[in-house]
């Protein structure tokens, strides 16, 4: 078990560009979360997979911005467009499947990507 | 809707000192409530977290948090501090889903 991993770990790039983000997580965890954290914040939801199925969404998310999981393994999230205002660290979590209905099993966080925008 | 309030930004503090981080939050519904700590250029990690039964929880490493319902409080509280408790500390909040809807961070810096 090698922890969740995210390549790259920095990414620099100009406005207008497209990015994509690689996250592998835990073997056998089922459910993938991206986060992004600003400076100075807390990381916010983006959304989250279980298996290959994107459950849900946040706000945060615009069009410009897609997410997939395609095999229910690894995730990319893509940026098109890119603008300033994306410059961010981009986190990656998995969990394992809950032990039963109710319960919760913790989320693993990945190093993250740094993006910049310029 | 869910929300997280770290008061503090930064705490500074004299290695050896207690320390106590304070975290509030709002749900409309039953939360599970956790401390996550980011030390310098890595990942978060998990410190503790509050999920039923005993209302105070702890962590290997010398950490301690209590969830007080009436107070929508789950403060992070050690008697003593090291210096390698130097890190970015947050207090996070889950409910039905299992996004995690963390606080803006507290700073603890560690002098010696």
């Amino acid at each position: 078990d090698t922890g969740v991993s995210q390549n790259p770990r920095h990414k620099i790039t100009k406005r207008g560009q497209n990015v994509t983000f690689r996250c592998d997580p835990i073997s056998e965890h089922n459910r993938l979360y991206w986060y992004r954290q600003t400076l100075g914040q807390g990381p916010e939801f983006l959304t989250y997979f279980q298996n290959e199925a994107q459950l849900e969404k946040s706000r945060l998310l615009s069009d410009r911005f897609s997410a997939e999981r395609p095999k229910g393994s690894f995730s990319t999230l893509e940026i098109q467009r890119t603008e300033q205002g994306d410059s961010a660290m981009y986190l990656c979590a998995s969990s394992p499947p809950p032990a039963g209905q109710g319960n919760y099993n913790e989320q693993f966080f990945g190093p993250g990507t740094r993006l910049t925008v310029l | 809707a869910q929300s997280v309030t770290q008061l503090d930004s930064q705490v500074p503090v004299f290695e050896e000192a207690p320390v106590e981080l304070r975290c509030n939050y709002s749900s409309s519904v039953s939360v599970y409530l956790f401390w996550y700590v980011q030390y310098p250029n890595q990942g978060l990690q998990l410190l503790l977290k509050y999920l039923s039964g005993s209302t105070l929880v702890e962590s290997i490493n010398g950490f301690e948090a209590e969830f007080n319902k009436s107070q929508t409080s789950f403060h992070l509280r050690k008697p003593s501090v090291h210096i390698s408790d130097t890190a970015e500390y947050f207090c996070a909040v889950s409910g039905y889903t299992d996004k995690l809807i963390f606080g803006t961070g507290t700073r603890l810096q560690v002098f010696p």
